[in-house]
């Protein structure tokens, strides 16, 4: 299979803090990964893209110095909310595509985070 | 601008019955659809995915099918089950490095 896991699965921090969430891809190599984010009965809305190895790539509207994406390896990208806010609380699912094979993102289970 | 659109928020289906999702699209660049299934506080999980070259993927109980022509494409589930009750997402993309795009969920609820 192709599994994907993302730590934490829920965060709750103070408002001005850093949280860092990372996604691996456990059992694939992954070039690309994305980050995404879902509010309540909402489509999931791509925040940013990320190649191993270079900077990501931002949606329009997305603020590159709050949310910083880094891809070191293969199988690891991490995303970092920088000074969160309460507006910033939301569910963050990434996905990473595989190297080679069937051209399918799978998913990350998500983190819930909550900033109070 | 959606480009990916799924009107009905919600559907409710007698286990055992067909469940009809449905999904338009505007971008006719896009050649590629998937559907993926979603619980609550889960990622999303794929469930079948359909080229722009074909008009039916059947996958068991899962069968996509495209209407390039009304750029509309449509997920049948039969028998449906009270496991299939999720949301499900329409995504496409356009090429093979194209992002994913999606529509915003339809909750499916299968009665038993």
């Amino acid at each position: 299979g192709a599994v994907v896991s993302q730590h934490p699965s829920w965060v709750i921090c103070k408002s001005g803090t850093s949280v860092k969430i990372e996604c691996r891809s456990l059992d694939f190599q992954a070039t690309t990964m994305f980050w995404y984010r879902q509010f309540p009965k909402q489509s999931l809305m791509l925040m940013a893209t990320s190649n191993e190895g270079s900077k990501a790539t931002y949606e329009q509207g997305v603020e590159k110095d709050k949310f910083l994406i880094n891809h070191a390896s293969l199988t690891l990208s991490t995303l970092t909310v920088t000074s969160a806010h309460p507006e910033d609380s939301s569910f963050y699912i990434c996905s990473a595509r595989k190297a080679s094979g069937i051209d399918t993102q799978y998913f990350g289970p998500g983190t819930r985070l909550t900033v109070l | 601008d959606q480009q990916v659109k799924q009107n009905s928020p919600s559907l409710s289906v007698q286990e055992g019955r067909i469940s009809i999702l449905n999904c338009d699209y505007t971008n006719s660049m896009f050649d590629y659809f998937l559907w993926y299934k979603k619980y609550p506080a889960e990622g999303p999980t794929f469930l079948i995915s359909i080229s722009s070259i074909k008009d039916k993927n059947e996958d068991g109980r899962f069968t996509v099918f495209l209407n390039k022509s009304a750029k509309h494409l449509s997920l049948h589930i039969v028998p449906s089950q009270p496991g299939d009750s999720a949301v499900y997402f329409c995504a496409a993309r356009a090429g093979s490095q194209g992002n994913l795009i999606f529509g915003k969920g339809t909750k499916l609820s299968v009665k038993p």
